[in-house]
């Protein structure tokens, strides 16, 4: 695709209910990023991958994230048990290298509501 | 640890008024730079970003920036903004080594130009 691509675009879960949201990083591009944005706050970063490999989950908030890249291109970030102060919209964005001078590729986000 | 500063909330201006938007980072290292913006209902996208070399960088728009390492600043500015510029603008900081790294996102400054 064009661009990178979040699926679903809305969520509403119930509290406690697991939620996985899917990230489609454009074609080829190495590194990927999930950021959460809290209304009214900048993204606050979450982890990093580059291709299959999590280099950095230090923003992931509780043992009820989970994220994976399993074959280097699509990811899921999977919240379990999910609480309200889960709600917020939930970047992915990707850059074509591994390096730190790339220019970041955002999706539009998933807007998670946790009720 | 790493933070972004963003001084100003919400600025609201008149058209053909120049713009200057204040970012302070806190890194005890080398660093790359950024502006993103995001207009309404778009995703995040680089306005412009800074690794090296000349201080005052140009980006897309008539935007320009201006690191000033003894201050730990990179100020934003354009020299007469539309109706068009109205968004919300993020600076951003990441480690300036090869590697690719998490990125740093200020929480934000709301833009509000009046036609």
């Amino acid at each position: 695709g064009a661009g990178v691509s979040q699926s679903p675009r809305y969520k509403v879960a119930k509290r406690g209910q697991d939620v996985a949201l899917r990230c489609d990083p454009i074609s080829g591009h190495v590194s990927l990023f999930w950021y959460q944005q809290a209304l009214g706050q900048g993204p606050e970063f979450l982890t990093y991958f580059q291709n299959e490999a999590q280099l950095d989950k230090s923003g992931l908030p509780s043992d009820r994230f989970f994220a994976e890249r399993p074959e280097g291109s699509v990811s899921t970030l999977k919240i379990q048990r999910t609480q309200q102060e889960d709600s917020a919209v939930y970047l992915c964005a990707s850059s074509p290298r591994g390096t730190g001078f790339d220019e970041a590729f955002f999706g539009q986000g998933t807007r998670l509501t946790v009720v | 640890a790493q933070s972004v500063s963003q001084h100003n909330h919400h600025v609201i201006l008149s058209e053909a008024a120049s713009l200057e938007l204040g970012c302070n980072y806190s890194y005890g290292g080398t660093v790359n730079l950024f502006w993103y913006v995001q207009y309404p209902g778009q995703h995040l996208q680089l306005l412009l970003k800074y690794f090296s070399g000349d201080p005052l960088v140009k980006g897309i728009k008539g935007f320009e920036a201006e690191f000033i390492k003894s201050k730990f600043s990179f100020n934003l500015r354009k020299p007469s903004v539309q109706w068009s510029d109205t968004a919300e603008y993020f600076c951003a900081v990441n480690r300036g080594y090869s590697s690719a790294s998490k990125i740093i996102f200020g929480s934000g400054t709301r833009l509000s130009i009046r036609p």
